[in-house]
């Protein structure tokens, strides 16, 4: 159980183009999904919390208007990477929260590395 | 906000023996402390939890320990084996209505034959 998938796992795009990544939960209901980023041999930052049917909580320094999400229902979850740079290149991971408990576990997708040319 | 740091940043064991990794936390409201397991490429992986009203839980090879006075929390991995080589991050959070968790810096933790 407490399966997370992304799509794609790899993208590569060019500069100035955007990029959609898909991060659903498949056997379970998400009430809250997080959107990260990791570079190589770092750790992983939070980018942004999206809670379904709400607007996405962005973390300083983060880009709202350049890192666009949609949680558009309790299983799925998007990140649109607008207008892509090669700064913008990365791991970007997401994960999600169950909706059932008081558990508040997150449980990650296996990431989607972008590369901007 | 939290502040999660985490030591070593490497571990090198030899297969069979325990390794240890350490966090400690700053945010004293933080109830919540997972760790993940990441292989190169992929994403992390949940292995154990604890939260502040335990002091202590195991999982066959895995355990971890929590000190709320000290504010630190400890994992440890008995009896290791190759394939336990991989990044292993700690994180603290709190399981009120943001949910949000607070990464460690990771250890890289490499078993040799």
């Amino acid at each position: 159980g407490a399966v997370v998938s992304q799509h794609p796992s790899r993208v590569i795009c060019k500069s100035g183009t955007s990029v959609k990544i898909e991060c659903r939960s498949l056997d379970f209901q998400a009430t809250t999904m997080f959107w990260y980023r990791q570079f190589p041999k770092q750790s992983l930052m939070l980018m942004a919390t999206s809670n379904e049917g709400s607007k996405a909580t962005y973390e300083q320094g983060v880009e709202k208007d350049k890192f666009l999400i949609n949680h558009a229902s309790l299983t799925l979850s998007t990140l649109t990477v607008t207008s892509a740079h090669p700064e913008d290149s990365s791991f970007y991971i997401c994960s999600a929260s169950p909706l059932a408990g008081p558990t508040r576990e997150q449980y990650f997708g296996p990431g989607t590395r972008l590369t901007v040319t | 906000g939290e502040n999660v740091e985490q030591h070593p940043s490497t571990l090198s064991v030899q297969e069979g023996d325990s390794a240890v990794i350490k966090c400690t936390y700053s945010d004293s409201a933080s109830n919540y402390f997972p760790w993940y397991k990441q292989e190169l490429g992929k994403g992390p992986q949940l292995i154990i939890d604890i939260r502040s009203n335990v002091g202590e839980k195991k999982d066959q090879r895995i355990a971890v320990t929590l000190n709320k006075t000290a504010k630190h929390f400890s994992l440890h991995i008995t009896e290791t084996q190759p394939e336990d080589s991989a990044v292993y991050f700690c994180a603290g959070g709190n399981t009120g209505t943001a949910s949000k968790l607070t990464f460690g810096t990771g250890t890289r933790l490499q078993v040799t034959l």
